[in-house]
Formats: structure tokens, sequence, C-alpha cells
């Protein structure tokens, strides 16, 4: 049973418009919410982050929104840039920190 | 600060084989974390380290098994492959448990034939 669910294995965009990625998560007792970034052969790099006491966590070009009630997390990127085309998986935390992943979503910004 | 390195980079082994994968955690962290991603998947906690203890374990069967060091490195053992183990296998090193503030290696491939 998934429980950090990431429904879009892929993703274009073009160059400069904003990307979405969306996350939707079933165990209320997650209380802190991360994005990683994977290019091919690389280990995942950390993003960004929420807490369930927020609704909006913003860093540069990248903000994360959290509805608590939908259960439901999206990132937004603007504008996109070339660099950004990479896997981005969500993750979920709660209580005994440890992560839990959702399969990611291949972003492609195309030129 | 040296980061989170891992080796081998990548591994063919024949099924029932036994394998060790090794990870150094980055410079002052004392908490190690294995994961397996196998293809189109997410990745899948395995089990943590934390000052040289097993602290907390996901759902793999007893078979990976794990061991970290007086200097935090760790190592995880497969044994008895199977062709479903091959997967990239990602180690993460944190300070004290903090697992939301792990830093992760490049990841061993393993494919097992």
């Amino acid at each position: 049973d998934q429980q950090v669910k990431q429904n879009s294995p892929s993703l274009s965009v073009q160059e400069g418009r904003i990307s979405i990625l969306n996350c939707d998560y079933t165990n209320s007792m997650f209380d802190y919410f991360l994005w990683y970034k994977k290019y091919p052969a690389e280990g995942p790099t950390f993003l960004i982050s929420i807490s369930s006491i927020k609704d909006k966590n913003e860093d540069g070009r990248f903000t994360v929104f959290l509805n608590k009630s939908a259960k439901h997390l999206s990132l937004h990127i603007v504008p996109s840039q070339p660099g950004d085309s990479a896997v981005y998986f969500c993750a979920a935390s709660g209580g005994d920190d440890k992560i839990i992943f959702g399969k990611g979503t291949r972003l492609h910004i195309l030129p | 600060e040296t980061g989170v390195t891992q080796s081998p980079t990548h591994l063919i082994k024949t099924r029932g084989q036994q394998v060790t994968l090794r990870c150094s955690s980055q410079s002052g962290h004392n908490t190690v974390s294995w994961y397996q991603q196998a293809l189109g998947q997410g990745p899948q906690f395995i089990f943590q380290y934390y000052r040289e203890e097993e602290n907390g374990r996901g759902n793999f069967p007893p078979r990976f098994s794990g061991l970290q060091f007086p200097n935090y490195s760790s190592e995880l053992n497969v044994n008895a492959l199977e062709l479903d183990d091959s997967a990239l296998y990602l180690c993460a090193s944190s300070r004290d448990n903090r697992e939301t503030e792990a830093f992760f290696g490049q990841g061993t491939r393993l494919t097992v034939v």
C-alpha cells in the first residue's frame, strides 16, 4: 500500500514556464514533507521541505504548497530551466523521522 | 568536509550468491540508512544504523543485514541473492537519526543474473 503517491510518471514543460509536480499521501500521521531531485548516476539531493504547520514554503524558484485537508502537496518551479530536468521524489515523514518516498516524476524541460 | 561515498558503483552477481556494499558516511555524521530503489520505484527504507546499533528496519527479509563500524561507515550484506534484488542501493548519512537532514551517496547499481 503506497503511502506517498506521485501519479504522473513524467511531465514535459517548456523552458521558462511553470512546472507543477503533484504528490498525494494517505497517512495522516505524516507531519513533514520533502522534495528531492535526482540526476542519473547520482543520489537524491534535498530540494525543499515543508512542515505540516505551514501551507507554503518558498526557496528561490521553488515553492512547495501543502493542503492538509486534501492530503496533497505540490512543487512549483518557476521559471523552469534546462538544469531542472531530473526525477523528482516527493517524500514524507512522521514521528519516527523515517522517510517514505513516492515513485518519482521525471521532469523534462523542453527548449 | 567529505560527502557520502559508496562502493562499488556497479556490481553483477549470480542468483544465490552473497554481496557486500559499502558506505562511508559524511564527516561528523553518526547515522547511516540504507535504501533500495528498484526500477521505476522510489527509494525504499531497508534499515538504519545509529552509533553501531540497528535503529529501525523496513519490510525486508533477514537475508538483508548490515553493520556500522566505529568510524560510522557501514556495510549492507545480502545473502542468497534473488533476481528481484537487482536495484540501486542508496546509503544516506545524517547526524543523530535526523533522516530528514540526510545526505545521499551516488548509489551502487546491483544486477543479479
